[in-house]
């Protein structure tokens, strides 16, 4: 089976930056994905790893270490319309995917 | 710009009614994904589909849930009969079906289900 542990929520101020962990259990693991879900919303693709390191991509940042099974969402600059949930997600080689309970994040002024 | 959509967006009924969730994925995508989605269980996936094969549906509640694609434009899911417990929001995601597991799905406005 595969199970995934993130935090249920996080509070952060505007401009600050925080961090959303995640950790993984998993057979056949290929990758380590990030969504956005604002309530009410869909959940949007943010970013995927496969490999050691850090991605980039505007004021997201995702990491992940498969060594450790664990990986990360780094948000900079944090804006009050970060405010949603975030979801990491496992994939197999079938392109299926295993969510996270998710982690909701509230930007404060 | 391209989105998968959903009907109905929401959907009312009683106990033991049958529930008919349509979705249209993004055109050129060839993986469809339904999931449904609960504060208690997050979000749950139950049936893919693969140029319009279905390739896994354990997730789902076989005894009262059926998923289908009759063409590559329409996929749909159904609930025969309805229970109060499948009040949910159930959404519909799309894809290029890229390999080795590297996909970005695209998911549709879902469906919010109320079984009274």
């Amino acid at each position: 089976g595969q199970s995934l542990e993130q935090p249920s929520e996080v509070t952060a101020v505007e401009g600050a930056i925080v961090q959303i962990n995640c950790t993984y259990q998993t057979s056949g693991f290929y990758g380590l994905s990030w969504y956005q879900q604002h309530d009410g919303g869909a959940p949007t693709f943010l970013s995927y790893n496969a490999l050691d390191g850090l991605e980039e991509t505007g004021r997201f940042s995702s990491f992940l270490s498969r060594s450790d099974s664990y990986g990360y969402l780094l948000l900079q600059e944090l804006q009050m319309k970060d405010s949603a949930s975030y979801f990491c997600a496992v994939s197999n080689a079938g392109n299926m995917l295993t969510f996270g309970g998710g982690t909701r994040l509230m930007v404060k002024p | 710009d391209a989105r998968v959509t959903q009907t109905p967006r929401h959907k009312v009924t009683e106990m033991g009614q049958e529930v008919t969730m349509r979705c249209q994925p993004i055109l050129g995508h060839n993986t469809v994904f339904w999931y449904r989605q609960t504060m208690m269980q997050g979000l749950e996936l139950l049936a893919y589909f693969r140029n319009r094969a279905p390739l896994d549906d354990s997730g789902m509640p076989k005894d009262r849930f059926s998923a289908e694609m009759p063409d590559a434009t329409l996929a749909t899911l159904k609930i025969q009969p309805s229970e109060p417990r499948d009040s949910a929001v159930y959404f519909c995601a799309s894809g290029l079906g890229s390999s080795g597991g590297r996909e970005t799905q695209y998911f549709g406005p879902g469906t919010r289900l109320l079984v009274l």
